[in-house]
């Protein structure tokens, strides 16, 4: 079975400018959530995306959203970029399961704004 | 919330020699997980252990969860440089995929 798959792998953009990244999940997961990485901040969680609805969501400005499509494919914008958004975004796919589940990560998305 | 510490927070062994990370969490694990992440690259899924008292292993990694559910130790025996890299324990909250993570232990291993 494929990993996870992040698309692009880097990024660089400019202030004020937006950006979208994308999530293909392992085949069968419908579960998708997302982080960002920060050596000040660490792992942080983003949100999380099951059967296309936004079931949990973080600390995070409006700025930072998100969706995921029928096939559980995601993808997440940040609108109006800023210098403290340059961080590794990483999501993660889990299958169905009755208790917590086993979460596999993708490689992540450098992003560097400036 | 719930606030997951580890330690140490750094380490740097000698090839051969074993070694323990541990995390601790201010509550009740419903599910802990441990990872190990490569310097600027993805996480790589280790083990997720939920019932208290359990243990497993992958090759020559073994966590533990004590009985309480509040504390989780990794073991890794006769390290070897492919065991270098970051090592992350995250928390899942119940009927949600979101975890809390630790800030890491940072693992050097030398010939």
């Amino acid at each position: 079975k494929a990993g996870v798959t992040q698309t692009p792998r880097y990024l660089i953009k400019t202030r004020g400018q937006q950006v979208t990244l994308s999530c293909s999940p392992i085949s069968g997961h419908r579960s998708v959530s997302w982080y960002q990485q920060t050596p000040g901040q660490g792992l942080q969680f983003l949100f999380e995306y099951f059967s296309e609805t936004q079931r949990n969501k973080g600390n995070f400005p409006g700025r930072f959203s998100g969706r995921q499509f029928s096939n559980s494919r995601s993808e997440m914008n940040v609108s109006t970029l800023e210098l403290g958004d340059s961080a590794l975004y990483l999501c993660a796919s889990s299958p169905p399961s009755g208790g917590p589940p086993e979460q596999y990560f993708g490689p992540g998305t450098r992003l560097t704004v400036t | 919330s719930q606030e997951l510490e580890q330690s140490p927070q750094s380490l740097i062994v000698q090839e051969g020699k074993n070694l323990t990370i541990n995390c601790t969490s201010s509550k009740t694990l419903y599910g802990l997980y441990w990872y190990k992440q490569k310097y600027g690259e993805g996480l790589i899924f280790l083990m997720m252990l939920q019932k208290g008292g359990e243990e497993k292993s992958h090759e020559k990694i073994t966590a533990k969860l004590d009985e309480k559910k509040q504390q989780s130790s990794l073991h890794i025996t006769a390290s070897q440089p492919s065991h270098a890299g970051i090592y992350l324990c995250g928390a899942a909250g119940y009927n949600t995929d979101k975890l809390i993570f630790g800030t890491g232990t940072r693992l050097q291993v030398f010939p």
